[in-house]
């Protein structure tokens, strides 16, 4: 296993398009989460799956974003009528059962929105 | 919610120096990580330490969780140290555990 794989690295889209990013968490972890981190912050969490259900979204995932986790392996993040606030690093996370030690990331996605 | 805040917010060193980076935290927690972003954006995993003084090689870590707050050393600093480090608490969430991170501290080694 070559840990968290996240798809595309990077994504330039138009104001107002629709983008999908894929993320492959570690085969064994039953937990995934996204973040997002804008420049100069810290990440942010974003929602939270356990196994295929999702069970916390912050604030700030508006109606605009969605998640999924089908069948509880990978994920996808999709943002529709995309803004240029959304211009941010999409980072996913998994980790195995509830202790918190063992919490890997993947590389992100960047968004860049013109 | 809970606050992280990290000092200094950036760090300017020659190689060979060593540095200590700081973490304060507003309520008690059950646990505590240190992260390294590298100028890739990935982020690796340092330390989980709820409290106690942990070492790896030239980094070590100690968190007091009474007092709210957890240090981060780094000795001998190398250009690889270069990067951006964060630190996160971990809040509850139906059984997972939800990090909130600070706004990091910005390393930079010079050769």
């Amino acid at each position: 296993d070559t840990g968290v794989s996240q798809d595309p690295r990077h994504k330039i889209t138009k104001r107002g398009q629709n983008v999908t990013f894929r993320c492959d968490p570690i085969s064994e972890h039953n937990r995934l989460y996204w973040y997002r981190q804008t420049l100069g912050q810290g990440p942010e969490f974003l929602t939270y799956f356990q196994n295929e259900a999702q069970l916390e979204k912050s604030r700030l995932l508006s109606d605009r974003f969605s998640a999924e986790r089908p069948k509880g392996s990978f994920s996808t993040l999709e943002i529709q009528r995309t803004e240029q606030g959304d211009s941010a690093m999409y980072l996913c996370a998994s980790s195995l059962g509830g202790t918190g030690a063992g919490y890997t990331f993947g590389s992100g996605t960047r968004l860049t929105v013109v | 919610g809970i606050q992280v805040e990290q000092s200094p917010p950036d760090l300017i060193l020659q190689e060979g120096a060593n540095s200590t980076l700081r973490c304060n935290f507003s309520d008690s927690v059950n646990n505590l990580q240190w992260f390294h972003q590298n100028p890739w954006g990935q982020l690796i995993n340092l330390f989980y330490i709820p409290s106690g003084t942990k070492q790896n090689g030239r980094l070590s870590a100690t968190t007091v969780a009474t007092e709210r707050y957890s240090l981060l050393y780094i000795s001998s600093s190398q250009t690889t140290d270069s990067g951006v480090y964060f630190c996160a608490v971990v809040a509850l969430i139906q059984g997972a555990q939800k990090l909130v991170f600070g706004q990091g501290t910005r390393l930079t080694i010079n050769p």
